[in-house]
């Protein structure tokens, strides 16, 4: 199985920075790619599911690009709020479709 | 609309033992998967059921976990016997069809904690 990085592993920043993600993936046979945030306790969310090289996607503080031609994807929040703290999972269908996840990025924002 | 329902929400067995966990998915949803996520990893694939049938359990310990989705809606997921390894989180998720788009909705797991 192909594999996801994701870095950095986790981060620490104040309320109201910006903050970005890398999530690594192998760019051959591209199909999707898939970002999820996972708070304590709850469910994990889908954010955004990916499939254009140069696609850039917006959720509210939250933007995701997609360079499919070198394999990466970045995940932005702008201004980050305490309640962005979670795990934030970027993931890559298997051939069945069944999601191959990286390691996650854990992020804590502090007032 | 209900999101996809997952029991128990946490789990503490002792080494040996069996345990059962059980996923009731998001309704008109065909395809169901259960992912195993140990601490510090990503959540790992164990089993794809479409409706009733599976469609990829290649990672699936079948010396010790088992799992079925009877009638093709709630899936049941077995370890017997666990090992400490085991410990885990165990997530359930659903997506309306199979697909490199699909949007998989996860319900918030089961904890377990083999001692």
């Amino acid at each position: 199985i192909l594999n996801v990085e994701q870095s950095p592993q986790s981060l620490h920043v104040q309320e109201g920075d910006s903050t970005n993600f890398t999530c690594s993936f192998p760019s051959s046979n591209f199909y999707a790619l898939h970002w999820y945030r996972w708070e304590t306790a709850k469910s994990p969310e889908a954010l955004f599911v990916m499939t254009l090289n140069g696609d850039e996607k917006k959720k509210g503080r939250i933007s995701a690009t997609l360079n499919t031609k070198e394999g990466y994807s970045y995940l932005y929040i702008k201004g980050s709020q305490p309640e962005d703290s979670a795990t934030y999972l970027c993931a890559f269908p298997l051939s069945g479709y069944a999601l191959n996840f990286g390691k996650g990025t854990s992020l804590l924002v502090t007032p | 609309e209900a999101g996809v329902a997952q029991s128990p929400r946490y789990k503490i067995i002792e080494k040996r033992q069996s345990v059962a966990f059980w996923c009731n998915p998001i309704s008109g949803h065909a395809t169901l998967y259960w992912y195993q996520q140990i601490l510090g990893q990503g959540p790992k694939l164990l089993i794809q059921f479409q409706n009733n049938g599976v469609v990829d359990d290649s990672q699936l310990p079948k010396d010790r976990f088992s799992a079925e989705r009877l009638k093709g809606v709630d899936s049941t997921l077995k370890i017997q016997p666990a090992k400490l390894e085991d410990s885990a989180v165990y997530l359930c998720a659903s997506s309306l069809g199979a697909g490199e788009r699909n949007e998989q909705f996860f319900g918030p797991g089961t904890r377990l904690t083999v001692l």
